[in-house]
């Protein structure tokens, strides 16, 4: 079955740290990939996705995230957080086509100490 | 352009009563979802509709849930009856699913407590 590991729950940094926050999937074929964010109180919204290309994607606010194919991952990086990146993020993979459904990971709850 | 509309944002019912939640995806957006959010969990899909036919209803409950959109338009999502762990926020997204274009736009949910 399809599925999706984001190895952190909760992770706390400090302002100008840098971020990495892990996803693998299980999905033997072509997939399409995503991070969506939650800030609080606000609805989920699209981060960055891969669909095909560079594996080296960049997203809004300085966020990027590098497709390895051959270890299942598509990992969210950022050189240096800030307290406004405080927020929930969730890595979800959908099958490449029509209709597949999106498979999403069970989040991680970033918190940027000023 | 506007996004996606849910209401009401918060209910709050008893047990064994009944709920309804209605969405309205973005203008011209073919495929329309259904997911419940749960606490501490990533979002699960209860049900996905391309116009107005079911495309994927595999993890809907249906002895409880259901969920019409007429016209392919709008969407309601209906719990009858409600248990203690229907509590968690419904989201509501839409998709345009052309070529190409998977992205899926949320709306910013209801959030529903069964006391």
């Amino acid at each position: 079955a399809q599925s999706v590991s984001q190895h952190n729950h909760h992770v706390i940094l400090s302002e100008a740290a840098s971020l990495e926050l892990g996803c693998n999937y299980s999905y033997g074929g072509t997939v399409n990939l995503f991070w969506y964010v939650q800030y609080p109180g606000q609805h989920l919204q699209l981060l960055l996705k891969y669909f095909s290309g560079d594996p080296l994607v960049k997203g809004i606010k300085g966020f990027e995230a590098e497709f390895i194919k051959s270890k299942f991952s598509f990992n969210l990086r950022k050189p240096s957080v800030q307290w406004s990146d405080t927020a929930e993020y969730f890595c979800a993979v959908r099958g490449a086509g029509n209709n597949r459904k999106l498979i999403w990971g069970l989040g991680t709850s970033l918190a940027v100490n000023p | 352009e506007a996004g996606v509309a849910q209401s009401p944002r918060y209910k709050i019912i008893e047990k064994r009563q009944s709920v309804a939640f209605w969405c309205n995806p973005i203008s011209g957006h073919a495929t329309l979802y259904w997911y419940q959010q749960i606490l501490g969990q990533g979002p699960k899909l209860l049900i996905q509709f391309q116009n107005n036919g079911v495309v994927d209803d595999s993890q809907l409950p249906k002895d409880r849930f259901s969920a019409e959109r007429l016209k392919g338009v709008d969407s309601t999502l209906k719990i009858q009856p409600a248990k203690l762990e229907d509590s968690a926020v419904y989201l509501c997204a839409s998709s345009p699913e052309a070529l190409n274009i998977y992205e899926q736009y949320f709306g910013p949910g209801t959030r529903l407590t069964v006391t």
